[in-house]
């Protein structure tokens, strides 16, 4: 079945690191997919899409390339702030009549000054 | 815009006893998801609504559980009786194009 599969967190990293979070997804034929973001004590946001091979969805200055050969979408920011601590998770989305969020199990992002 | 409107925020309640989540989407959205998330097990899509209508309910984990949407601005999630592993925080989303989806900030429920 389609799946997504996250990276464990925590990550910690020291602010202005290098971020990469690794995503890979099984499925079959083209899902859209995206980055959602959890900020303690809310709901997720979206983060970015990307709707077909090669787009590469970016906000706020995370990027993620969507990769067919290797079925990955992992996100990456060049320099982290202590205010990007968040759950982070990837998804994927076929739309029309299977429509629905398959999301991966969320990887904790904790940046420290 | 409101954003996607969730009742209530925190839910504590005795084991047994009836249970009623509320969701009110983004007007103009036709498309309606219910999500629990826990620490076990993630994001689970328990049921989404087309248009009011069921269209997937086969993440609604037993007969406890039931979703209606008898309009259009309006959806709720009941659990009857409701059980300690139960507890979970419960998420209502909304779209219109059914791919990017706008989530509730949630209700946090607590079954002792």
């Amino acid at each position: 079945g389609n799946s997504v599969t996250q990276m464990e967190g925590p990550v910690t990293l020291s602010e202005e690191a290098f971020l990469t979070i690794n995503c890979t997804y099984t499925a079959t034929g083209y899902p859209s997919l995206f980055w959602y973001v959890q900020y303690p004590g809310e709901g997720l946001q979206l983060l970015l899409k990307a709707t077909k091979a090669d787009d590469k969805g970016s906000n706020k200055g995370f990027e993620a390339t969507y990769r067919k050969e290797t079925t990955s979408f992992h996100l990456e920011k060049g320099s982290v702030q202590v205010s990007d601590s968040a759950v982070y998770f990837c998804a994927l989305n076929y739309g029309g009549a299977t429509n629905k969020l398959i999301f991966g199990t969320g990887t904790l992002l904790a940046v420290q000054p | 815009d409101a954003g996607v409107i969730q009742s209530p925020r925190h839910e504590v309640t005795e084991m047994g006893q009836e249970v009623t989540l509320r969701c009110k989407p983004i007007s103009g959205h036709d498309y309606l998801f219910w999500y629990r998330q826990t620490m076990m097990r993630g994001l689970e899509l328990l049921i989404y609504f087309n248009n009011n209508v069921p269209i997937d309910d086969s993440g609604m984990p037993e007969d406890r559980f039931s979703a209606k949407m008898p309009n259009a601005s309006f959806s709720n999630l009941k659990i009857q009786p409701s059980e300690p592993r139960d507890s979970a925080v419960y998420f209502c989303a909304s779209s219109k194009t059914g791919r990017n989806y706008t989530f509730g900030s949630g209700t946090r429920l607590t079954v002792v």
